[in-house]
């Protein structure tokens, strides 16, 4: 089953702009990892943020995670052509024993004009 | 470093045929090993998950099966393809426990016509 559902499903902003993407989940995490997909392609992971952060940055990406909100949101700063993906968030459920994968929300497609 | 090998890229496949899609994964021992489907326009659902040689879970009842033959091999197969088996498969890999990042494969695009 999904657990995490991005918020918006699609965003296209001006190169330069900055790409914010929001996640909600529905149960106790570990984890929240974000990830991103080129058209047809595998995904790759971007960063983690485990549950008892706040708050991560790696480059130009700044992840919060809100853990009484259930949510976490994903900044891109001084967006690029390049960065034209869809962007999934993926929580590691603290049920299961943790063997049993990620949980993928739907996405969010980013595209930027150039 | 460790890298996955997802083969093939594309496959057409028409209906009542079998199927078998291959990961590899180089570069590590005893990873955990995952399957999953992304319909168009949709997220991951996760199929079927192994922690170790010939042990398979799977997260939804459906058409397909898995098998884990060696430490770093999973297969996805099928016996009779459906239409609704048309999506993007990826295999992916983890070292921990589900307690870390996930290594996706490049996926493989079936249609069942």
């Amino acid at each position: 089953s999904q657990q995490g559902e991005e918020d918006p499903q699609a965003l296209s902003i001006q190169e330069g702009e900055n790409a914010t993407m929001n996640c909600s989940y529905k149960t106790s995490i570990n984890n929240l990892q974000w990830y991103r997909q080129n058209s047809g392609r595998g995904l790759v992971h971007l960063i983690l943020i485990r549950s008892n952060e706040r708050e991560k940055h790696s480059g130009r990406l700044r992840v919060t995670l809100d853990t009484s909100k259930k949510s976490s949101s994903l900044l891109i700063t001084a967006s690029r052509a390049a960065d034209t993906a869809s962007y999934f968030c993926a929580t590691d459920e603290t049920t299961g024993g943790g063997a049993d994968g990620l949980t993928f929300g739907k996405g969010t497609h980013l595209i930027i004009q150039p | 470093s460790q890298t996955i090998h997802q083969w093939p890229a594309t496959l057409v496949q028409p209906v009542g045929s079998p199927l078998s899609l291959e990961c590899t994964v180089e570069g590590t021992s005893n990873p955990n090993l995952y399957w999953y489907r992304q319909a168009a326009g949709r997220g991951l659902q996760l199929l079927f998950y192994s922690v170790g040689i010939g042990q398979i879970s799977s997260e939804v009842p459906q058409n397909l099966s898995a098998s884990r033959p060696q430490d770093r091999q999973f297969i996805l197969s099928s016996k009779k393809l459906l239409l609704s088996d048309s999506g993007f498969y990826l295999c992916a890999w983890a070292r921990d426990r589900g307690l870390g990042e996930a290594f996706f494969g490049q996926g493989t695009r079936l249609t069942v016509v």
